[in-house]
């Protein structure tokens, strides 16, 4: 069964400045996908960032940017110019390349951006 | 375009009780799925619904069940409830079945089980 592990539950940094927030999983499927989102207080869940794992260049969206090593199965987070609004929970999540929609979710990482 | 609404946004029941939470997904997507996010926890899969068929079922008791309308809507029902049914449940919507699929998640409902 598939597993993903975030070590961190909570973390603080001061606006402007750079955060990595972390992500290892389990899988002994070669072919997957694997997600970053955001929970806001607003309880949506939105997605940031997709990485297929077929693809070797790590995926990029304006200032979010992941570390994926397939290898290591490791997929970290980058929040470069960190800003008021990214606070928020960050689930890294999991999902196989079958025919259902069920992701697998981290136990989240609490990010507060300080002023 | 509206995105992904569920209702109730919030709701308390008691032990023992049945509850019914509705979803109505972005107009032209095909598939639902709900997933329960019990408090300082990430979310988990409990189904999936495409064209009105089960395409996926987490593991989560004969209590809980779904169903999707001909309008692609779905309803999630859970009987004979427990204190730790208590939790937020989200919808997601999506085009297809399909892994390269971008699922829209609605704001959830809250449920408490008193």
């Amino acid at each position: 069964a598939q597993t993903v592990t975030q070590s961190q539950p909570e973390m603080s940094v001061q606006e402007a400045e750079t955060v990595t927030l972390s992500c290892t999983y389990d899988t002994s499927e070669s072919n997957y996908y694997l997600f970053w989102y955001k929970q806001p207080p607003s309880r949506q869940m939105i997605l940031v960032i997709r990485q297929e794992a077929y693809k070797q260049q790590n995926a990029t969206e304006n200032r979010f940017s992941v570390n994926f090593q397939k290898a290591a199965k490791s997929f970290s987070l980058k929040i470069s110019d960190s800003q008021l609004g990214d606070t928020a929970m960050y689930f890294c999540a999991f999902r196989s390349m079958n025919r259902d929609d069920k992701i697998i979710f981290g136990k989240g990482t609490r990010l507060h951006i300080l002023p | 375009d509206a995105g992904v609404t569920q209702s109730p946004t919030h709701l308390i029941k008691t032990r023992g009780q049945h509850v019914t939470l509705r979803c109505s997904p972005i107009s032209g997507h095909k598939s639902v799925s709900w997933y329960q996010q019990v408090l300082g926890q990430g979310p988990q899969f409990i189904f999936q619904y495409y064209e009105k068929e089960e395409r996926g079922r987490g593991n989560f008791p004969d209590r809980f069940s779904a169903r999707q309308f001909p309008n692609y809507s779905s309803e999630l029902n859970v009987n004979a409830l427990l204190l730790g049914d208590s939790a937020l449940y989200l919808c997601a919507s999506s085009l297809r079945v399909s892994g390269a699929n971008v699922l829209t998640f609605g704001a959830g409902s809250r449920l408490t089980v008193l």
